[in-house]
């Protein structure tokens, strides 16, 4: 059973550019989380989402930031026209509802140019 | 609103001895989940140690235990026989027994092992 799948592992964009972050939850987990960690930080919740809905967004930015979940495929975090504050690492969470951990993809380290 | 607060940004121990990590949380339920994951060099968050608020027995997992006081809202990590893999940033985390609940992390403490 392969773990919790991110990627790209690394993704560098343009300010004004769009970046898309792909996680693949554990097989049977219909409960994704992201997280955004900066450095020498904690990991700061964003947004919970099981399949095809929105669950908890209460941490993420109204503007510029979507989540998504859908039926078939992975979930994605978008960040629209990102700027130079954007650059963290994002962590996508997974957990199949009956345990209370969650576990984790080894994150996406976006950087801002 | 819950929160986590980890005093110790940094710790230092020897390899071979003990170490303690401390944790304090803050709450208005009577049920809910107690974490401790390790994030080493590499990024990924592994999941150390559980402890569900009901049970009144301490977590052991090998050389990581924990001491859990429920009404004092502490909840410390004790590593034995540290080992250089230990060397990682440490995160408490809590979570809600509701389980459509995130789940709300500390600030995290960076582990030095000292050969």
């Amino acid at each position: 059973n392969a773990g919790v799948m991110q990627n790209p592992r690394h993704l560098v964009r343009r300010r004004g550019q769009e970046a898309r972050l792909r996680c693949s939850p554990m097989k049977g987990h219909s409960h994704v989380y992201w997280y955004r960690q900066l450095p020498e930080e904690g990991l700061k919740f964003m947004v919970y989402l099981q399949k095809e809905n929105i669950i908890d967004e209460s941490g993420m930015p109204k503007e510029r930031f979507s989540a998504e979940f859908p039926k078939e495929g992975p979930s994605i975090l978008r960040i629209q026209q990102v700027v130079r504050g954007d650059s963290a690492a994002y962590f996508c969470a997974s957990s199949p509802g009956q345990v209370a951990e969650a576990f984790f993809g080894q994150g996406t380290r976006l950087t801002v140019v | 609103a819950q929160t986590v607060t980890q005093s110790q940004p940094e710790m230092s121990v020897q390899e071979a001895e003990t170490v303690t990590l401390s944790c304090t949380y803050d709450t208005s339920e009577s049920d809910y989940y107690l974490f401790w994951y390790k994030q080493p060099p590499s990024r990924q968050m592994i999941l150390v140690i559980r402890q569900e608020a009901y049970k009144q027995q301490n977590a052991t997992e090998n050389r990581f235990s924990v001491n859990f006081q429920k009404a004092a809202k502490s909840f410390s990590l004790k590593i034995s026989d540290s080992q250089l893999g230990d060397a990682a940033m440490y995160f408490c985390a809590y979570r809600s027994w509701n389980r459509d609940d995130k789940i709300i992390f500390g600030k995290g403490t960076r582990l030095h092992i000292l050969p």
